[in-house]
C-alpha cells in the first residue's frame, strides 16, 4: 500500500544534542509537510516543501531545519533540542497544496520525541 | 483572525448510538474541509472531506454536513463502535495563507 512512513517511531535525545527525524512516501506526492503536535493540541505546521521549494512558517524557530533530497524523502533536523521541543512530529504529504482545495493531505504515524 | 473550531472538547456516547461532532469556521471564503481521526499515539487519519459546492457527503458509516449559511460543519458517525474512540479534528485552508487551520479537537469516548 502507498503510504507515508516515519522513522523512528520513538526518539530519545539529550538536551542540546542534534537529532534528525525522517519521513518517506510512496505516494509520489509533490508536497511534504512537517508538523509539531504537543499533548492535547492540534498539529502545528513547521514548514513544507513543494517539490524542492522550501516554505518556512514565520513562527518556526531557527532550531528547526528541513531537507528534501528527493521526491520520496524529507528530513527534520533539530539542531539543539530543548525540553520544550518534546512532542510528536508528524510528516504529511499531498499531491498538490492542500489549501488549494483539490487534494487531501495524508499523515504519517508520527515520531514521538523525548528530550532528556 | 481566521479560525476553525470544535464546539466540545469531549463527547461521550453509548456504543451503537450515533455520534455528532461539530465544527465552526470563521471565514466564509473557506471552500474545503477535512475531518481527521487521531487515535492515541498515532498520526491523524483522513476520514472524509467536503468542498463548498456540496452540502453533504457520505462515506462508510460517516457523513459530513456543511452549512455555509451559519459556517458550520459536522461529522456524523453511525452506530458508534469502540474502535471509533479517538480525537477528531476538523481542518480547513487558511484563506490567503499556505496552511491548514485545525480545530482544537474533540475526544470521542465510547461507553459500553
Amino acid at each position: 500500500d502507498a503510504m507515508v512512513i516515519q522513522n523512528p517511531r520513538y526518539q530519545v535525545t539529550q538536551f542540546g544534542k542534534p537529532v534528525t527525524l525522517s519521513c518517506s512516501q510512496t505516494l509520489n506526492h509533490n508536497v511534504m509537510y512537517w508538523y509539531q503536535q504537543k499533548s492535547s493540541q492540534a498539529p502545528k505546521l513547521l514548514f513544507h516543501y513543494y517539490d524542492k521549494d522550501f516554505n518556512n512558517e514565520a513562527d518556526t524557530p531557527d532550531n528547526f531545519q528541513s531537507r528534501r533530497p528527493n521526491t520520496s524523502f524529507c528530513f527534520l533536523d533539530i539542531r539543539s533540542p530543548g525540553l520544550g521541543d518534546a512532542a510528536m512530529y508528524l510528516c504529511a504529504t499531498s499531491r498538490d497544496h492542500v489549501w488549494g482545495g483539490t487534494d487531501t493531505q495524508y499523515f504519517g504515524p508520527g515520531t514521538r520525541l523525548t528530550v532528556l | 483572525g481566521e479560525s476553525v473550531g470544535l464546539h466540545l472538547p469531549t463527547l461521550s456516547v453509548q456504543e451503537g448510538d450515533n455520534s455528532i461532532i461539530n465544527c465552526a469556521y470563521s471565514n466564509s471564503a473557506s471552500d474545503y474541509f477535512i475531518w481527521y481521526k487521531q487515535e492515541s499515539g498515532k498520526g491523524p487519519q483522513f476520514i472524509i472531506d467536503i468542498r463548498s459546492n456540496m452540502d453533504k457527503r457520505q462515506g462508510q458509516r460517516v457523513t459530513v454536513l456543511l452549512n455555509k449559511t451559519v459556517k458550520h460543519l459536522s461529522l456524523q458517525i453511525a452506530a458508534t463502535q469502540p474502535g471509533d474512540s479517538a480525537v477528531y479534528f476538523c481542518a480547513g485552508p487558511m484563506v490567503g495563507a499556505q496552511k491548514l487551520v485545525f480545530g482544537q479537537g474533540t475526544r470521542l469516548t465510547i461507553n459500553p
